[in-house]
């Protein structure tokens, strides 16, 4: 079975730093999605992490430790347009199981 | 081309109707998927097509039917359909067959209404 865990919301202020913590216990394991999702559209992707560390790009940074069953996506100097939901997606060979998402709100 | 397009953006039908779903995609991906996505919930996946074979049904209802006519075309075609089956429907698509472990693009959507 899934067990994929986030918090459900977050709130920062712009230019700020957050840290969205996502655990996870999966069957089957290849790595981890994070897909970003403004309300009402489709979700975008974000980052895959395959290996254990620390996946930087520009200001969104994803992090993996695959024997803790433990990621993190760490978003800085954050700006309005950040404001979205945010899922964390492990994958097995077949397919990707989506958390819940965790809604990030920017406030200026 | 770097989307995938889904038609139509919303569609309202009754619990007698038939109708259909369509995705497109140009970018030469080898999987395609169906999601559905309640609101202020997760995409919940429904059917994954690999190289144009249904690989993953997720134990999706009848009344919910696949078709794949060719690599670049999905179809969702809908009959007898329920009130509770009203929701976003996301078509995506992925490059490779092995769906885990490649980056997913994901068409708008459907917004379905079920009267």
């Amino acid at each position: 079975g899934q067990n994929i865990d986030q918090p459900t919301e977050m709130t920062a202020t712009e230019g700020a730093i957050v840290q969205i913590n996502c655990t996870y216990q999966t069957s089957g394991f290849n790595g981890l999605f994070w897909y970003q999702q403004h309300a009402g559209e489709a979700p975008t992707f974000l980052s895959y992490n395959v290996l254990d560390g620390l996946e930087e790009k520009g200001r969104f940074s994803s992090f993996l430790s695959r024997s803790k069953g433990y990621s993190y996506l760490l978003l800085k100097e954050l700006q309005m347009k950040d404001s979205a939901s945010y899922l964390c997606a492990p994958s097995n060979d077949y397919k990707l199981s989506f958390g819940a998402g965790t809604t990030v709100t920017v406030r200026a | 081309d770097t989307e995938v397009t889904q038609t139509p953006k919303h569609l309202v039908m009754g619990m007698t109707n038939k109708k259909s779903l369509k995705c497109e995609q140009h970018m030469g991906h080898r999987a395609m998927y169906w999601y559905k996505q309640k609101a202020k919930k997760p995409p919940e996946l429904m059917f994954v097509y690999s190289y144009e074979k249904l690989s993953i049904n997720e134990s999706v209802p009848s009344r919910f039917s696949p078709e794949c006519p060719n690599s670049s075309l999905l179809n969702l075609h809908l009959h007898a359909l329920q009130p509770e089956d009203s929701a976003l429907y996301l078509c995506a698509s992925s490059q490779e067959g092995v769906a885990g472990k490649n980056e997913q693009f994901f068409g708008p959507g459907t917004r379905l209404t079920v009267l």
